[in-house]
């Protein structure tokens, strides 16, 4: 079965401009959950969604926001970029929660 | 809260020879572990979790690891390294089953020598 989907897998943006990720999940999975990766605060959430509600979100300012349409697929976006959103950013999805989640491969964001 | 702590950010490990890789984790209520690994450029791909039961876990490629609650610890195991271990490796813990949050730590760079 296909697994998740992310897109664009880069991205370079300008500092000031926004960006608007996105993430399929496998088929039937209900849960998308998104991560940010660099190299130095490491793996930290950003927040999940479950039937196109919010049910948890990380400690992150109001410009990462997302949303996720009745067909499970996910979005995340970032307003008003800085240097320090350049990251890896994985999304993740599962039936219902951490136990069986597949990641995606991420998309890498550049801001210049 | 939750806090994920690995011993090591780098490991060299010979060819052959054992692998271990140290977590340890804190929580308010008994936890549910992971260990995920990741190669260049790719996501996560999970060798194993613990959730209930037996302690001994094991994962694929031929990874396993104990929960130890008296110890807090996860650690993470192979007994031959083979040069496709070589990857970041994540231990990451959650305190429910049913959101879909995980709390990782920072990562061990595992390098495979000849």
């Amino acid at each position: 079965k296909a697994g998740v989907t992310q897109t664009p897998r880069y991205l370079i943006k300008t500092r000031g401009q926004q960006v608007t990720l996105s993430c399929s999940p496998i088929s039937g999975h209900r849960s998308v959950s998104w991560y940010q990766q660099t190299p130095g605060q490491g793996l930290q959430f950003l927040f999940e969604y479950f039937s196109e509600t919010q049910r948890n979100k990380g400690n992150f300012p109001g410009r990462f926001s997302g949303r996720q349409f009745s067909n499970s697929r996910s979005e995340m976006n970032v307003s008003t970029l800085e240097l320090g959103d350049s990251a890896l950013y994985l999304c993740a999805s599962s039936l219902k929660g951490a136990l069986g989640y597949t990641f995606g491969s991420g998309t890498r964001l550049t801001v210049v | 809260a939750q806090s994920v702590t690995q011993l090591g950010s780098h490991v060299s490990v010979s060819e052959g020879a054992l692998v271990l890789l140290r977590c340890n984790y804190s929580s308010s209520v008994p936890p549910y572990l992971f260990w995920y690994v990741q190669y260049p450029n790719q996501g996560l791909q999970l060798l194993l979790k613990y959730t209930t039961g037996a302690t001994l876990v094991k994962g694929i490629n031929g990874f396993e690891a104990e929960f130890k609650k008296s110890e807090t610890s996860f650690h993470l195991t192979k007994p031959s390294a083979h040069m496709s271990d070589a990857a970041e490796y994540f231990c990451a813990v959650s305190e429910t089953d049913s959101w879909g949050k995980l709390q990782f730590g920072a990562g061990t760079q595992v390098v495979v020598t000849p």
